[in-house]
């Protein structure tokens, strides 16, 4: 099946440090590609839609320039958090649609954990 | 804009029993695809089952299976068989079909599911 790697798995950094996100599809082409935010116990929240060669698109609420997306490639998108606070600790999960399939089926990578001292 | 309820924050059931989630969502649109995915402890978001819209026949995947009601607006998944690694949470989600590149998933609010041996 589509594999979509997504690293760090964790991560600690203190307050007022960027900390970037790298997204990959492993076996398949994305063009499209989502971030989402989970905080504990609760549902997955969309933060952006991610398109290769194209700005992101933000979902309302969320800072274009606090969580910046690039995705330069098919296969790779990233996510910065610029300039942390301990309110951007959080569970983010990237997910990729397979260009060539149809269906609306998104795979979802394992999720980061950033922890903002 | 769709919303995704699901009425039950925690259920369980012991080991080989069937268990049935309920989600019910609201939508003007007539076209869409609905999901189950399923988020087990190590948080890796994992598609269950995926239902068109069009089509009258309930999705099957081996021991899971919906039952989609498109004028009622519900789409329940049903679990046979209950093994201890179906303990998850599970989210039902729903997404409008857009073109290409747009497609968006809200998801519903969770149903938390402990297998019991």
């Amino acid at each position: 099946g589509a594999v979509v790697s997504q690293h760090p798995s964790r991560v600690i950094c203190k307050s007022g440090t960027s900390v970037k996100i790298e997204c990959r599809s492993l076996d398949f082409q994305a063009t499209t590609m989502f971030w989402y935010r989970q905080f504990p116990k609760q549902s997955l929240m969309l933060m952006a839609t991610s398109n290769e060669g194209s700005k992101a698109t933000y979902e309302q609420g969320v800072e274009k320039d606090k969580f910046l997306i690039n995705h330069a490639s098919l296969t790779l998108s990233t996510l910065t958090v610029t300039s942390a606070h301990p309110e951007d600790s959080s569970f983010y999960i990237c997910s990729a649609r397979d260009t060539l399939s149809g269906g609306g089926i998104q795979y979802f990578g394992a999720g980061t954990r950033l922890s903002v001292l | 804009a769709q919303t995704v309820t699901q009425s039950q924050p925690e259920m369980s059931v012991q080991e080989a029993e069937t268990v049935t989630l309920s989600c019910t969502y609201d939508t003007s649109e007539s076209n869409y695809y609905l999901f189950w995915y399923k988020q087990p402890p190590s948080r890796q978001m994992i598609l269950v089952i995926r239902q068109e819209a069009y089509k009258q026949q309930n999705a099957t995947e081996n021991r899971f299976s919906v039952n989609f009601q498109k004028a009622a607006k519900s789409f329940s998944l049903k679990i046979s068989d209950s093994q201890l690694g179906d303990t998850a949470m599970y989210f039902c989600a729903f997404m409008k079909h857009e073109n290409f590149g747009n497609e968006k998933l809200t998801f519903g609010t969770g149903t938390r599911l402990t297998i019991i041996p």
